[in-house]
């Protein structure tokens, strides 16, 4: 049973547009989501989250946004570059009373930028 | 510098044979997870460690063991009870409820 979803197995845009990456969600008990980023043969890095009481986190080109009441959260990215080019996983996180859960993460999004 | 540290990063194992691949880090993170990468799969949660001489079972422990008896290291061993190892494994820690920091990687495939 896939919790995280990320329904486009990939996406191009043009250099200088917008790239708008889905994922969606059936676990109610994720609160705090992230988006990485992961080039072939090396680790994924992290590039931006956001937690539940949030609808919206900005940093740089990078935005996220939440909706809770659709479980669905979005990565804007603008304007987009050629070093966009990388495959992006969606996580979801239930926040314990112990501080540290379990990431569960989508299928991914490779993302192609044409120049 | 700070970070964690996946060896080696190709490994080739003959069937029927156990294998460890190590990670190590020295952020001070207390939880440790181990992902396996597969074509169109994403990455799947095989264990994961919140404290030291604890872990759990992620979605696909079957057929690989692990052990955390210091904070900063968490080898994952991929059995023979294994049937379709070769994957692409990473290794990864966490503080709190923050981002986890991945390692770079190790490529198994068996030979």
């Amino acid at each position: 049973d896939q919790q995280v979803k990320q329904n486009s197995p990939s996406l191009s845009v043009q250099e200088g547009r917008i790239s708008i990456l889905n994922c969606d969600y059936t676990n109610s008990m994720f609160d705090y989501f992230l988006w990485y980023k992961k080039y072939p043969a090396e680790g994924p890095t992290f590039l931006i989250s956001i937690s539940s009481i949030k609808d919206k986190n900005e940093d740089g080109r990078f935005t996220v946004f939440l909706n809770k009441s659709a479980k669905h959260l979005s990565l804007h990215i603008v304007p987009s570059q050629p070093g966009d080019s990388a495959v992006y996983f969606c996580a979801a996180r239930a926040i314990s009373n112990f501080g540290n859960e379990k990431l569960t993460f989508g299928t991914g999004t490779r993302l192609t930028i044409i120049p | 510098d700070g970070g964690i540290t996946q060896s080696p990063k190709y490994l080739f194992r003959k069937e029927g044979q156990n294998v460890t691949l190590s990670c190590e880090q020295n952020l001070n993170h207390d939880a440790m997870y181990w992902y396996r990468q597969d074509p169109g799969q994403g990455l799947r949660l095989i264990y994961y460690s919140q404290i030291v001489n604890d872990f759990q079972k992620g979605d696909i422990a079957e057929g690989y063991s692990v052990s955390r008896e210091k904070k900063e290291s968490f080898p994952l061993t991929v059995t023979s009870a294994q049937k379709n190892p070769t994957a692409f494994y990473l290794c990864a820690s966490s503080i709190g409820a923050e981002e986890a920091f991945f390692g770079q990687g190790t490529r198994l495939t068996v030979v």
